[in-house]
């Protein structure tokens, strides 16, 4: 079965990093771009970054370019998000996608981490 | 950048059809692939059609995908509805630089 597993989530300062991690399962993960994305409370979804299938062709949404950092370890099946000077409207549930034949469309998704930044 | 814009809200009643649609703001509908995603309450976007018209497998044929270029919009018709199928309906496509979902559209059935 294929499985897209998030952690990392919690509650973080304004300004503070979190980093979260997105294990997968049941498919060949090298050979697939992955992505994040990210839905606001009671919001509509809104992507945030994309990583090639080598990890070294990465692309980000204008308002997270020079915070968020994707990264994949391929030997661990496993994808990352690094997130620095993290503000309030970054509050949201983060979901993992796997791409499928077009690297700007999802076909899995995961059950989502929330990362909440307030004081 | 563009935009994707849905109607906020629709509703239906069982057996009806209802067809959801999504405009693009600028450039060329049918020059980038246009994705439907399905979210019920409480649970992760799950893919209904890809591609502009094709269904994963799983997805009942009564969900259809399509483009019309002269309104530069894409629709996504559910026929038969059934109260399973409430929920909120993303369409998302992209361009050189960016990945873009519309606005969501909360399909109730009463």
């Amino acid at each position: 079965e294929v499985q897209l597993l998030e952690s990392g989530g919690g509650l973080v300062q304004p300004g503070g990093s979190l980093r979260l991690s997105c294990a997968a399962s049941g498919f060949s993960f090298s050979n697939y771009a992955m992505s994040w994305v990210r839905q606001a409370p009671g919001k509509g979804l809104e992507w945030v970054s994309r990583i090639s299938t080598s990890g070294r062709s990465t692309y980000y949404a204008d308002s997270m370019q020079g915070r968020f950092t994707i990264s994949r370890d391929n030997s661990k099946n496993t994808l990352f998000l690094q997130m620095n000077s993290l503000r309030a409207e970054d509050t949201a549930v983060y979901y993992c996608a796997k791409s499928g034949r077009l690297m700007e469309a999802f076909d899995i998704w995961g059950q989502g981490t929330m990362v909440t930044v307030s004081s | 950048n563009f935009m994707l814009t849905q109607p906020h809200s629709v509703s239906e009643s069982p057996g009806k059809t209802v067809i959801i649609s999504c405009t693009r703001s600028s450039g060329y509908i049918a020059n980038n692939y246009v994705q439907w995603y399905q979210q019920r309450p409480g649970s992760s976007p799950t893919t209904v059609i890809y591609e502009d018209n094709q269904r994963p497998s799983g997805v009942p044929d009564r969900f259809s995908g399509s483009i019309d270029s002269s309104s530069n919009s894409a629709s996504l018709t559910i026929s038969g509805l059934k109260t399973e199928d409430e929920a909120d309906y993303y369409c998302q496509s992209y361009d050189s630089s960016n990945v873009v979902f519309g606005g969501g559209t909360k399909l109730t059935v009463l």
